[in-house]
């Protein structure tokens, strides 16, 4: 069973700049989350994505959009890019929306440093 | 507004010892809290939870205790092993949402001492 993995690993940007991160889900997950982990913070809750569709989203402004794929696969994408998006942006599967459980799993998350 | 509370940055104790992290919530809709341990240069890993109705979780060397009315948490974690030291995260979940986000402390860093 291959587990959550993301891609870049580590990136550098310059302000101003756009970015696209990717996140495959762990096998059999519909359902995929995106956080946000500021240096000495916990994940902060960017949005879900649940069948292609965002059902949820944090306090983040709109420059932060994403996409899922067919094959569950995501894309957060972060326009106009500032000093303090920079952040470990952790990526987290489960199967489904609903249930008694919500374990969700993370993936190794890339580091984005803005400059 | 901080909903979800670790007061302990950090937390230090010997091998073979109780280690013990705390957490305390604010929001009452919170009815699945969840600890994930994290080291350097990983994704947070899922340790162990507990839904609202129950009070206690045990999976092997770690128990989680729920106290509804102080709204509080803990994990002990019995014996404490090198291999535990860790950045430890505190979530919580309001399943009556539709999205199942999880709200998350700032992490307590346990050291545990050979």
């Amino acid at each position: 069973e291959t587990g959550v993995t993301q891609s870049p690993t580590h990136l550098i940007k310059t302000r101003g700049q756009q970015v696209t991160l990717r996140c495959s889900s762990q096998s059999g997950h519909n359902t995929v989350s995106w956080y946000q982990q500021a240096l000495g913070q916990g994940p902060q809750f960017i949005f879900q994505y649940y069948r292609e569709e965002e059902n949820g989203r944090g306090n983040f402004p709109p420059r932060f959009s994403g996409l899922q794929f067919p094959n569950y696969s995501s894309e957060l994408n972060v326009n106009a890019l500032e000093l303090d998006d920079s952040a470990l942006y952790l990526c987290a599967s489960r199967p489904g929306t609903s249930g008694e459980y919500n374990e969700q799993f993370f993936g190794p998350g890339t580091r984005l440093t803005v400059l | 507004d901080q909903q979800v509370k670790q007061n302990s940055p950090s937390l230090s104790v010997q091998e073979g010892r109780i280690s013990i992290l705390n957490c305390d919530y604010t929001n009452s809709m919170f009815d699945y809290f969840l600890w994930y341990k994290k080291y350097p240069a990983e994704g947070p890993t899922f340790l162990i939870s507990i839904s609202s109705i129950k009070d206690k979780n045990e999976d092997g060397r770690f128990t989680v205790f729920l106290n509804k009315s102080a709204k509080h948490l803990s994990l002990h974690i019995v014996p404490s092993q090198p291999g535990d030291s860790a950045v430890y995260f505190c979530a919580a979940s309001d399943s009556g949402g539709s999205n199942y986000k999880l709200t998350f402390g700032k992490g307590t860093l346990l050291t545990v001492n050979p």
